[in-house]
């Protein structure tokens, strides 16, 4: 069955160091997204890609960078982690129009 | 930036009573208007898509109708069940973004 995996499920990091978060999807999507998951807020696009080579901007790109070098993997980069990127990171998949997403399990991610 | 409200923001429900609750969104930047419901530890799952103004679906027991005019969506559920709790969320497609509310916090008490 196709799915949607990400890795890790949980990370401890510290302030200042570079970590990425892994997904992979082996739904064939074109389109790919990564939120971040807060109290008090609803799921917030943070990049997005609509297929190989394409990557933009979500609403809070700041400190972070994706590429998409094929159709199955979108990593999340954070350049120099901080305090205020705790958070439970998802990353999505669709495949194009304004179809559903479907999500991966989350990735916890703390920073100390 | 464009706002999605969904109120309330949490309600509880006795089992076997039937509920619902809101989406409002700008109207004037709608593409599609998405329902997903998100259990606890778990990730959110798509339950409806609906673009067309009238629009209404239905799955078992959830149904859902949209005013694009207006710019809100209703989500129904007909004699809540234990497992229907869950967080429901609107997202409103604007450009093959989502924009997501804060969801609502469904909890049925037995």
């Amino acid at each position: 069955d196709a799915e949607i995996t990400q890795s890790p499920r949980h990370k401890i990091t510290e302030t200042g160091r570079q970590v990425t978060l892994a997904c992979h999807q082996t739904w064939n999507h074109n389109n790919m997204f990564w939120y971040r998951q807060d109290l008090g807020h609803g799921l917030r696009l943070i990049h997005y890609s609509y297929g190989v080579q394409d990557t933009n901007k979500g609403e809070v790109s700041d400190g972070y960078s994706v590429s998409r070098s094929n159709t199955e993997d979108l990593p999340l980069t954070l350049e120099s982690a901080a305090s205020s990127q705790t958070s439970v990171y998802f990353c999505a998949s669709s495949d194009g129009g304004h179809n559903e997403q479907f999500f991966g399990p989350g990735t916890r991610l703390t920073v100390l | 930036i464009l706002n999605v409200e969904q109120s309330p923001q949490s309600l509880h429900v006795q089992e076997g009573d039937s509920t619902n609750f809101t989406c409002s969104f700008p109207s004037s930047n709608f593409y599609a208007l998405h329902w997903y419901r998100w259990e606890t530890a778990k990730s959110p799952e798509a339950l409806f898509v609906m673009t067309l103004n009238g629009d209404e679906k239905k799955k078992g027991r959830i149904s859902a109708t949209l005013n694009t005019k207006e710019g809100y969506s209703y989500l129904y559920i007909k004699g809540s069940q234990p497992e229907d709790s869950a967080t429901y969320l609107c997202a409103l497609d604007s450009n093959y973004q989502l924009i997501w509310g804060a969801g609502t916090k469904l909890i049925i008490k037995p």
